[in-house]
């Protein structure tokens, strides 16, 4: 079954405990894409990779890293969280041509306290 | 700063209405439109990609039209359902950049449909 799988689903921690919800999909897409939703805001993206050892910055990641070492994983790194980086975070894949669609990942919700 | 405004912001419909939403998005350097469905605790999922002025998609009782020289695109509903509860994302994509075709997301059509 084609998926974007993200762990961890939910996750409480502490301000500074650097964490990582890792991302996975098996379509063997070429970019890949981390975003943020909050209340009232549309969903914004933090990082994006367009093929392995290629990522670049969206339009909010300040506060976060990415890497892209294999073509299936997409880590996100919060390497000092922050209450401002409680959020629902969704990790999202599509083929590096085209305008095709996005898929999706079920989302992490992530509060730092 | 590209703009992509939904609206309305929520919708509380009953069992059989039909209902229409609206995605307003810059109507230059257009590329594609996208409309998401996306229930609670699940992934977003794509309803529809539009590229062509003038387009219009349909997936069951969900359509849409698509209007690139004014910069708006509709859903539209047919006889609502529970299950059709959601929200709905538009997201557009302008031509050229170098943001490997990034996706613009609207705030989002929360849609209720009451038995």
């Amino acid at each position: 079954e084609a998926q974007v799988t993200q762990n961890p689903r939910y996750l409480i921690t502490v301000t500074g405990k650097k964490l990582t919800v890792t991302c996975s999909q098996n379509m063997n897409h070429e970019y890949m894409s981390w975003y943020r939703q909050d209340p009232g805001l549309g969903l914004r993206q933090i990082y994006y990779s367009m093929n392995v050892e290629v990522t670049d910055k969206g339009d909010v990641p300040e506060g976060y890293k990415v890497s892209r070492k294999e073509k299936r994983n997409f880590p996100l790194i919060l390497e000092s969280p922050s209450p401002n980086q409680t959020s629902l975070y969704f990790c999202a894949s599509r083929t590096g041509t085209g305008g095709g669609e996005l898929f999706f990942g079920e989302g992490s919700r992530l509060t730092v306290l | 700063i590209l703009n992509v405004e939904q609206s309305p912001q929520s919708l509380h419909v009953q069992e059989g209405d039909s209902t229409n939403f609206t995605c307003s998005f810059p109507s230059s350097n257009f590329y594609a439109l996208h409309w998401y469905r996306w229930e609670t605790a699940k992934s977003p999922e794509a309803l529809f990609v539009m590229t062509l002025n003038g387009d219009e998609k349909k997936k069951g009782r969900i359509s849409a039209t698509l209007n690139t020289k004014e910069g708006y695109s509709y859903l539209y509903i047919k006889g609502s359902q529970p299950e059709d509860s959601a929200t709905y994302l538009c997201a557009f994509r302008s031509v050229g950049g170098n943001q490997g075709g990034k996706l613009i997301f609207g705030q989002g059509t929360e849609l209720s449909v009451k038995p």
